[in-house]
């Protein structure tokens, strides 16, 4: 089956904690991206990369990393700068090249902050 | 800049009737267009696109799309809802020259099929 995996589905976290929420494809797709959903506002694109080895931020970058280190793997650290990262986050890949192909998502991940 | 507008956050509808759920964007070039819908707690799931060509195109679930290029709008529409149809519809734009960039999303309306 292809398709994007993330993980965990609902995750938990200590006010100061970093975390990682995991995504994974096996599309070989060469972009991948991560959004950010709250209710009301739509998508809002965090980072993505368009090859390994290379990212750029997004609208709202600021309190979260990333890295791209294998072409099917592209994981999300929420850092503790987030101030308010309670949300559910959203990973997609697309092919690099033809930008009329549509991306394709995963099922997400809700990190609520304890 | 690339932006995408929906004006409505909520659609009512009764299950039977037509529905049409609004979009309208801007590019600075020629755009590609897609609809996604979402159902609580799961990821997008693709309905149709428009790429170019005939302007008004056919998707999953029995979804249309009318591509108006002068009024800057993609609404999507069906002719009869159902009830299974309430969820919440995504429209989202990425210029023709830029492959391999994220696609920029509306805010999203919630569609509600009352039976």
């Amino acid at each position: 089956d292809g398709g994007i995996t993330q993980s965990p589905k609902y995750l938990f976290r200590k006010e100061g904690q970093n975390v990682t929420l995991s995504c994974e494809q096996n599309l070989n797709h060469d972009a991948m991206y991560w959004y950010r959903q709250d209710p009301g506002q739509g998508l809002r694109l965090i980072y993505y990369s368009q090859i390994v080895n290379d990212f750029q931020k997004g609208d709202i970058a600021e309190g979260y990393s990333v890295s791209r280190e294998k072409k099917e793997s592209f994981p999300l650290t929420v850092t503790s700068a987030q101030k308010n990262p309670t949300a559910f986050y959203l990973c997609a890949s697309s092919p690099r090249e033809g930008a009329s192909t549509e991306a394709f998502f995963g099922q997400g991940t809700r990190l609520t902050v304890v | 800049a690339q932006s995408v507008a929906q004006p409505e956050d909520q659609v009512n509808v009764a299950e039977g009737n037509p529905l049409t759920v609004k979009c309208t964007y801007s590019v600075s070039g020629n755009p590609y267009l897609f609809w996604y819908v979402q159902y609580p707690n799961r990821g997008l799931q693709f309905l149709l696109k428009y790429i170019t060509g005939d302007n008004l195109v056919k998707g999953s679930y029995g979804f249309e799309a009318e591509f108006n290029k002068s009024q800057t709008s993609f609404h999507l529409k069906k002719p009869s809802a159902l009830v299974s149809d309430s969820a919440l519809y995504f429209c989202a734009v990425r210029d023709i020259n830029q492959a391999g960039t994220a696609l920029i999303f509306g805010k999203g309306t919630t569609l509600s099929v009352s039976s």
